[in-house]
Order: C-alpha cells, then sequence, then structure tokens
C-alpha cells in the first residue's frame, strides 16, 4: 500500500538556520507534491506545488525539491524564524491526494 | 474575496447518532473535498464533489455522505457514529477539478463522539 513517510515527529532549529523537512513515499507515483503548513486548532495552508517533472521550486525563503528516482521531497525554510513554527505537511497527487503526518518545526529563539 | 468557512466549529454527539457537517467554499470554486484529521495524524480523504457530483471518495464506508449545492456550499453526513468518527473535519476547496492545485482549507470542526 502506499505509504508517505516524514522525517521524525519533531524538528527544533536555531532561528536563523535553515530547516530542512523530508517527504519519502513508497508505492506511488505521483505527479504532483505539495507542502502545506499547519498551525495548532486551524487548516492546512498551501505553501508549494512542485511537478514530478521539477526538480525544484523556490517562493521567498522556501525551496521545495523532488526526487522522483529517490521518490524523496526536501523542504527548506532560510533564514528560519519562529513565526515559521508550525506542522508541515507533505501531500502527494496523482488520482488521489495523500497526506503525510507532519513535521512539527519549533524555531527557538 | 471570502475564505473558505465551516460550521460548527465544535460538536459533541454519542455514539449511533447522525451528524452533519456544513462547510462554504471560496466564490467560484467548483470542487470542494473533505477531510478526516485524527490527532497527531495528516488529514485523510474522504471524498471530492465537482460540480455537484461525487468525484473520487477514499477509504471510508457508505455512511460517510456528501452534498455539495449551486452556491458553493456542501455538507459532509455522517450516519451511525462510532467512537473513532472522533477528529477534526476538513473541507477544501479549489477552482477546478481538472489540474491538481493549491487547496483551500476551512479551519474544521471537531467532533467528538461520546
Amino acid at each position: 500500500s502506499q505509504k508517505i513517510e516524514q522525517n521524525s515527529e519533531a524538528l527544533n532549529i536555531q532561528e536563523g538556520k535553515t530547516a530542512t523537512l523530508t517527504c519519502n513515499y513508497t508505492n506511488y507515483s505521483p505527479a504532483y507534491l505539495q507542502w502545506y503548513r499547519q498551525d495548532p486548532g486551524r487548516g492546512p495552508v498551501f505553501l508549494l506545488l512542485i511537478r514530478e517533472n521539477e526538480k525544484e521550486k523556490r517562493k521567498e525563503r522556501l525551496k521545495v525539491t523532488f526526487d522522483t528516482t529517490l521518490k524523496q521531497s526536501l523542504f527548506h525554510i532560510t533564514a528560519s524564524q519562529p513565526a515559521d513554527s508550525a506542522t508541515y505537511l507533505c501531500a502527494l497527487h496523482r488520482n488521489k491526494i495523500i497526506f503525510g503526518s507532519g513535521t512539527r518545526l519549533s524555531i527557538r529563539p | 474575496e471570502t475564505g473558505v468557512t465551516q460550521s460548527p466549529t465544535h460538536l459533541i454527539k454519542t455514539r449511533g447518532q447522525q451528524v452533519t457537517l456544513r462547510c462554504s467554499s471560496q466564490s467560484g470554486h467548483n470542487t470542494v473535498s473533505w477531510y478526516q484529521q485524527a490527532l497527531g495524524q495528516g488529514p485523510q480523504f474522504i471524498f471530492q464533489y465537482y460540480r455537484e457530483e461525487e468525484n473520487g471518495r477514499g477509504n471510508f464506508p457508505p455512511r460517510f455522505s456528501g452534498l455539495q449545492f449551486p452556491n458553493y456550499s456542501s455538507e459532509l453526513n455522517v450516519n451511525a457514529l462510532e467512537l473513532d468518527d472522533s477528529a477534526l473535519y476538513l473541507c477544501a476547496s479549489s477552482p477546478d477539478s481538472g489540474t491538481p492545485g493549491p487547496q483551500y482549507f476551512g479551519p474544521g470542526t471537531r467532533l467528538l463522539v461520546l
């Protein structure tokens, strides 16, 4: 069955450093991969979408890579700030959409 | 432009009861999807509606059903509630069913089944 794994349940990073989150998947060939941010008690908020034929996508301090050979996506936040603290979800999409369980990111001042 | 809204925000039901959750999509968004999110987990896809027709379904039993209306509102109905149905229920709208793209989520309805 399809499986998505996001690295460690929680990640603690010092302010100003680059946070790197991973999303690995098996038994699936997504056409698209998306990253969302979710704050406690709120719905997910869309951040970035990358297609299977794209290697990298950037938006301000955010960067996503997508390696269909390794079946992995990396999500980077550069110059991290305490306001970036949240849970980050990856989602794979071909015929249906599948979400990972998320990584809780904490940025300490 | 208003965002996606959901009602109610919280709900408590007892096992065996029925519940209806409501969602109002962004104007112009023809597609609405419903998700169940258990604590500490990612959202699980329940089903999707496009122009008032069911357009895809996840691994949920038939007691989970839905409706989409022409005015961009939709409903999720759950019959014969079970304890495991306790979760955050999210709806998400998007402008087009054809090409996958960003989904715009509402704040969710937190359902507790006792």
